[in-house]
């Protein structure tokens, strides 16, 4: 168990639709990170947040959006949703923002877009 | 971000170690080398990381070139539950927060 927790597990909606993944990163994260999972795409890198500051973006959609609460939680909102945008979604927890420091990972919320 | 070329896909035995191979010809003085593996439906899990000092953990060994262009992860003996993609990524502190992930390399352990 990483201590990193994502919810749904599972979500299925419709395109056009709206939806939010939920993450919780392990006790003491500061740092969180989004990444999109596709079978033809492999691991992609989305967005980083750090202590409620956005710090990277990589290959994330303007459909998409995200933010950091003050209590460090963070959620991923996917709009308009394509059926492109099916994938498993990751995110990770860092204690610090340094090259050193180790990426747990949750389990991932797997979305399906009919 | 510097680049890290693994092979495709490995095979070992059961019990017998493993050697996997990352080449990354273009570290930088500051990249630090760390490890993921994803098992089947699972996210991707922290393995290892390093600098320029071999490294060990309860997990795997890490052995890095003398000159940091290419490292080697080592499975001591491997167990069916090591059947997983492996990531080789390379972590640089001053352009990077992005920690971007190559195709790694699908080990399958034969029993």
């Amino acid at each position: 168990d990483s201590g990193v927790t994502q919810t749904p597990k599972h979500l299925i909606t419709a395109t056009g639709q709206r939806v939010t993944l939920r993450c919780s990163p392990r006790s003491g994260d500061l740092s969180v990170y989004w990444y999109q999972q596709s079978l033809d795409q492999g691991l992609q890198f989305l967005i980083q947040y750090y202590n409620g500051e956005e710090r990277a973006k990589g290959n994330i959609l303007e459909r998409f959006s995200a933010q950091q609460f003050p209590d460090l939680h963070s959620e991923l909102n996917l709009s308009s949703l394509e059926l492109g945008d099916s994938a498993l979604y990751f995110c990770a927890s860092s204690a610090r923002d340094r090259a050193n420091s180790p990426l747990h990972f949750g389990n991932g919320t797997r979305l399906t877009v009919t | 971000d510097a680049k890290t070329t693994q092979p495709n896909s490995m095979e070992s035995n059961e019990e017998e170690p493993v050697h996997l191979p990352c080449n990354h010809s273009t570290i930088s003085g500051t990249d630090y080398i760390h490890w993921y593996r994803q098992l089947p439906s699972q996210g991707p899990e922290y393995v290892i990381h390093g600098l320029t000092s071999n490294v060990n953990n309860r997990m795997a060994s890490l052995a890095i070139a003398e000159d940091r262009k290419s490292s080697t992860l080592i499975l001591h003996r491997a167990t069916l539950r090591d059947a997983a993609v492996y990531y080789c990524i390379l972590r640089d502190v001053d352009t990077g927060n992005q920690f971007y992930f190559g195709t790694g390399t699908s080990l399958t352990v034969i029993p």
